[in-house]
């Protein structure tokens, strides 16, 4: 079964700055169908990356992600008050879960 | 706009059952699964399930079998989950959201708490 682990479990920074956030896959995902979730406190999770790459519709330019096989990677360019929050990746398609989190708080 | 409403909170006795409701609008229900995904308290998010509600085909996570029923009534463009024998540790916030490519999850309900306590 394959377990996705999440680094670091939390990235203290400042407005302004870059956040790189990682997911690694125990084994390959299949035509990186590994997504990103924002989640603040009391709310539901929101999708930000499909497709390892692609933007979800409405999220802002500062999101990207990246990778391929077992190495993801999502970057907030240049952090805004709003994006302090919980990050989650996710592998879909087969058998769909979450890894366990990055929380991005304020340095 | 697409927009699912889950069903308010439920507290429950362990061994009992509980079925959570999402209503969805904005978009057409049978053109996507519907997913449920919990959080229990402080932790990570667990994909629970799917299930396509053109057809009704299920899907669910393999330590959930067999106390987990998903069904949906299209009339009402409505997703039920139904989870039996509860345990503590299910206490939880459950979440429906609607995926048109298995387990992506484009939109999401508010949550729904269940709390399991004797």
């Amino acid at each position: 079964e394959t377990v996705l682990t999440q680094s670091p479990g939390t990235l203290s920074l400042s407005p302004g700055e870059r956040a790189t956030l990682s997911c690694r896959a125990s084994q390959s995902v299949s035509s990186s169908y590994l997504a990103w979730y924002q989640q603040k406190p009391g709310q539901a999770p929101r999708l930000l990356i499909y497709g390892a790459s692609s933007r979800a519709t409405g999220i802002p330019d500062r999101f990207s992600g990246s990778g391929s096989g077992t190495d993801f990677t999502l970057i907030i360019s240049r952090l805004e008050p709003e994006d302090f929050a919980v990050y989650y990746c996710q592998q879909y398609g087969g058998s769909p879960l979450f890894g366990g989190g990055t929380k991005v708080e304020i340095k | 706009q697409v927009q699912l409403v889950q069903s308010a909170a439920e507290v429950k006795k362990p061994g009992a059952s509980v079925k959570v409701s999402c209503k969805a609008s904005g978009f057409t229900f049978t053109d996507y699964g519907i997913n449920w995904v919990r959080q229990a308290p402080g932790q990570g998010l667990e994909w629970m399930g799917w299930i396509s509600a053109y057809t009704g085909n299920t899907n669910y996570a393999q330590k959930l079998q067999g106390r987990v029923t998903m069904t949906t009534d299209t009339s009402a463009s409505t997703a039920y989950m139904e989870l039996r024998s509860l345990r503590s540790d299910d206490t939880a916030v459950y979440y429906c959201a609607t995926s048109k490519w298995y387990g992506l999850l484009e939109y999401w309900g508010q949550g729904a708490l269940v709390s399991v306590s004797s």
